[in-house]
C-alpha cells in the first residue's frame, strides 16, 4: 500500500502528558498538511510543509503544538502539556506539486484519534 | 478570511431520489473548490473539485459547478443509491496557498 500512513492510529493520554504523532506521505509527494477534526466538524488546517520547509501554520496553534519534516519525508506533530480540549482526529495529507504550478489533489491519511483524559 | 458553509444535515433520502448539497464560500481572489466524501470508517477521498469559474467537476454520477456571481459550489446526483451514504465535505484553497478550508460537513443516509 502506498497511501499516506499514522502512526498510531489511537492514542489515549492523561492531561498534562506529551504526545508525538507520525505521518508518512506518498513517497513521491513534496507537500505535507497537518489538520485537526473533532466530532461532527470539518478538518481544520494546522500546518503545512514542502519538503523540510514549515511554509504556513495556523494562528489557531498554540505553542504546544510543534511539528517537523526534517529529512522532507515524513512528519511528526507533538503536543505539549495536553488539555481535554485537544482531543480530536488528526489528519495527515500529502500532495505533490512542481515549481509555482498549483497544488495537485490532497491524499489523506486514515487519521490518530487522540483522547485526552 | 476564507470560509466554506454547507447546509447543514443530515440528509435523509431513498434510493434513487435527487441530491442536492449546498455550499457557498467566501474567499479573495480566485480559490480552487473541492467536495470531498468520508464513507463509514474510511479517509476522507476527493471526489470531484473545479479550479476555476463555470469549471464543473464531475464523479461517480456527482456534479458541482464553480459559480462565481453566487459564490456557490453545489453538489447534485440525479440518483442517489444506499452505497452513497457518507459524510460529504465542501472545500476550498486559496489561490496563494496549499492549504484546504473544509466545510462543517453534511451527512448522507439513503434508505433502500
Amino acid at each position: 500500500d502506498t497511501g499516506v500512513s499514522q502512526d498510531p492510529r489511537h492514542k489515549i493520554t492523561k492531561r498534562g502528558q506529551n504526545v508525538t504523532f507520525r505521518c508518512d506521505p506518498i513517497s513521491e509527494h513534496n507537500r505535507l498538511y497537518w489538520y485537526r477534526q473533532t466530532l461532527g466538524q470539518g478538518p481544520e488546517f494546522l500546518t503545512y510543509f514542502q519538503n523540510e520547509a514549515q511554509l504556513e501554520k495556523s494562528r489557531l496553534l498554540s505553542d504546544r503544538f510543534s511539528a517537523e519534516r526534517p529529512k522532507g519525508s515524513f512528519s511528526t506533530l507533538e503536543i505539549q502539556r495536553t488539555e481535554q480540549g485537544d482531543s480530536a482526529m488528526y489528519l495527515c495529507a500529502s500532495s505533490k506539486v512542481g515549481g509555482q504550478g498549483p497544488d495537485n489533489e490532497q491524499f489523506f491519511g486514515p487519521g490518530t484519534r487522540l483522547t485526552v483524559l | 478570511g476564507n470560509s466554506v458553509t454547507q447546509m447543514e444535515g443530515p440528509v435523509t433520502l431513498s434510493e434513487e431520489a435527487f441530491l442536492t448539497i449546498n455550499c457557498t464560500y467566501t474567499a479573495t481572489g480566485y480559490p480552487s473548490l473541492f467536495w470531498y466524501v468520508q464513507y463509514p470508517g474510511e479517509g476522507l477521498q476527493l471526489l470531484l473539485k473545479a479550479t476555476k469559474a463555470d469549471d464543473k467537476g464531475s464523479n461517480k454520477g456527482f456534479e458541482a459547478t464553480y459559480r462565481k456571481e453566487t459564490t456557490s459550489f453545489h453538489l447534485e446526483k440525479g440518483s442517489v443509491q444506499v452505497s452513497d451514504s457518507a459524510v460529504y465535505f465542501c472545500a476550498l484553497r486559496g489561490s496563494n496557498t496549499g492549504k484546504l478550508i473544509f466545510g462543517q460537513g453534511t451527512t448522507l443516509q439513503v434508505k433502500p
